[in-house]
């Protein structure tokens, strides 16, 4: 199994200001993924993070919101930018294990509040 | 389009089997999972079904029909531990591990 830190593990932002978050994996790990959870809701990918290249967001997701950095197998980063209260919400790292690639772990996440 | 239905609640009893089931449409198939997620946790790995029938670990047992597109987790001996939100999520076949979730079920053991 993998083991993921977050960090910060919570945050309170103030509007129009940008919050990075950073999440780190105890091996080296080929697939690495940005999940938001928002209140009482599921999870809703935002984007992939590739090593050495720029991420691929899903639909409504772009860049200039959500850049992401992964320099190297085991580090990724996430920027919410720019921060409105709609971005209150749980952001989380996953990666998949590097075994046969069916487990998928996930990170204790940062819980993000936008006033 | 994709599409991951699942009960929003249930109830069950201690000691009970439970039964939460999941329907899917999505782009291509690669795998069903479930995840439980007690509140304010992130979610954990329960089971990995890619293959139609059965998977049994321990209390928890998940099965699949990909020709259906239906899922169903079972959970027996059910214990007040267990109450917490059971995510259905489907990996596309995509060639990159793409992962979509379903809104969850939110399970409530009672004594």
């Amino acid at each position: 199994s993998a083991v993921i830190s977050q960090k910060p593990s919570r945050d309170i932002c103030q509007r129009g200001t940008s919050l990075t978050i950073q999440c780190q994996v105890d091996s080296q790990v080929t697939m690495m993924f940005w999940y938001r959870q928002q209140p009482g809701q599921s999870l809703t990918l935002i984007a992939t993070a590739n090593q050495g290249s720029e991420a691929t967001y899903e639909s409504g997701f772009v860049i200039d919101k959500f850049p992401i950095s992964r320099p190297n197998l085991t580090f990724s980063t996430l920027t919410v930018s720019n921060m409105s209260p709609e971005d209150s919400s749980i952001y989380l790292c996953s990666v998949v294990g590097q075994g046969d690639g069916h487990e998928q772990y996930f990170g204790p996440g940062t819980r993000l509040t936008v006033t | 389009g994709q599409n991951i239905d699942q009960p929003t609640e249930m109830t069950a009893t201690e000691g009970a089997i439970v039964q939460i089931n999941c329907t899917y449409q999505t782009s291509g198939f690669n795998g069903l999972f479930w995840y439980q997620q007690h509140a304010g946790e992130a979610p954990t790995f329960l089971s990995y079904n890619v293959l139609d029938g059965l998977e049994e670990k321990g209390r928890f047992s998940s099965f699949l029909s990909r020709s259906k597109g239906y899922s169903y987790l079972l959970l027996k001996e059910l214990q007040m531990k267990d109450s917490a939100s059971y995510l259905c999520a489907v990996r596309e076949d995509t060639g990159g591990f793409k992962t979509i979730f379903g809104a969850g079920t939110r399970l409530f053991v009672k004594a």
